[in-house]
């Protein structure tokens, strides 16, 4: 099956600053990657997602980045603000399997 | 715009009782799933659907019925509830199976005791 995770469990980072949340995945034919963002006490929303022909994407203040070659995908966040505090989890779509990574936990400190 | 929403929030209940987590969405989307959110284990699919009348098993089924008799409704039902199932469960709805972002209800944490 798909092995996802992410590099770090926890992240703190100072307002102002950029953050970089990072996930691996091991499927090869993996076409689809979708970031979301699950505040406390609510269900996880959508940032940004990316398909397999790109590897880069660009939002408000997110960018995504898509490595194949070493299956690896990772989440930017530009100027971090104190209501980018958050879990965010990624979810690698294979053909019509999906998997969601266990989420890195960003904290910004002010 | 409601989007999707999750009935009730919490609940509480003692080993062996049955339950039946309600999930409707607005956006006329096919694809509707659910899953249980545990400490340091990410999202686990239970069930989906892919259109009303057809529904199918995730990773984690065991426990778990669900029917989908209209595209609005998906509820999840559990038989004899176990402290095992104790978890946040979300429900979600997408435009397509997966190609498409997901949206999420705001979740219902159970605890079974």
């Amino acid at each position: 099956g798909e092995s996802v995770g992410l590099h770090l469990p926890t992240l703190s980072v100072q307002e102002g600053d950029n953050s970089i949340i990072n996930c691996a995945y091991s499927n090869s034919a993996s076409d689809y990657f979708i970031w979301y963002k699950q505040e406390s006490g609510k269900g996880p929303q959508f940032i940004i997602d990316i398909r397999s022909n790109m590897d880069k994407r660009q939002g408000q203040r997110v960018t995504v980045l898509l490595n194949k070659t070493v299956k690896h995908l990772s989440l930017q966040i530009a100027a971090t603000q104190p209501g980018d505090s958050a879990v965010y989890f990624c979810d690698i779509v294979t053909g019509n399997q999906f998997y969601f990574g266990t989420g890195t936990s960003l904290t910004v400190i002010p | 715009n409601a989007g999707v929403t999750q009935t009730p929030k919490f609940q509480v209940l003692k080993t062996g009782q049955s339950m039946t987590l309600q999930c409707a969405q607005d956006m006329n989307h096919e694809y509707m799933s659910w899953y249980r959110q545990d400490p340091g284990m990410g999202l686990r699919l239970i069930h989906y659907s892919v259109g009303a009348g057809i529904t199918d098993q995730g990773e984690v089924p065991n426990g778990y019925n669900v029917s989908r008799s209209t595209t609005e409704d998906f509820p999840l039902r559990l038989l004899s509830a176990a402290p095992s199932q104790t978890s946040v469960y979300f429900c979600a709805s997408s435009y397509g199976h997966s190609n498409t972002e997901a949206f999420f209800g705001q979740g219902t944490r159970l605890t079974v005791v």
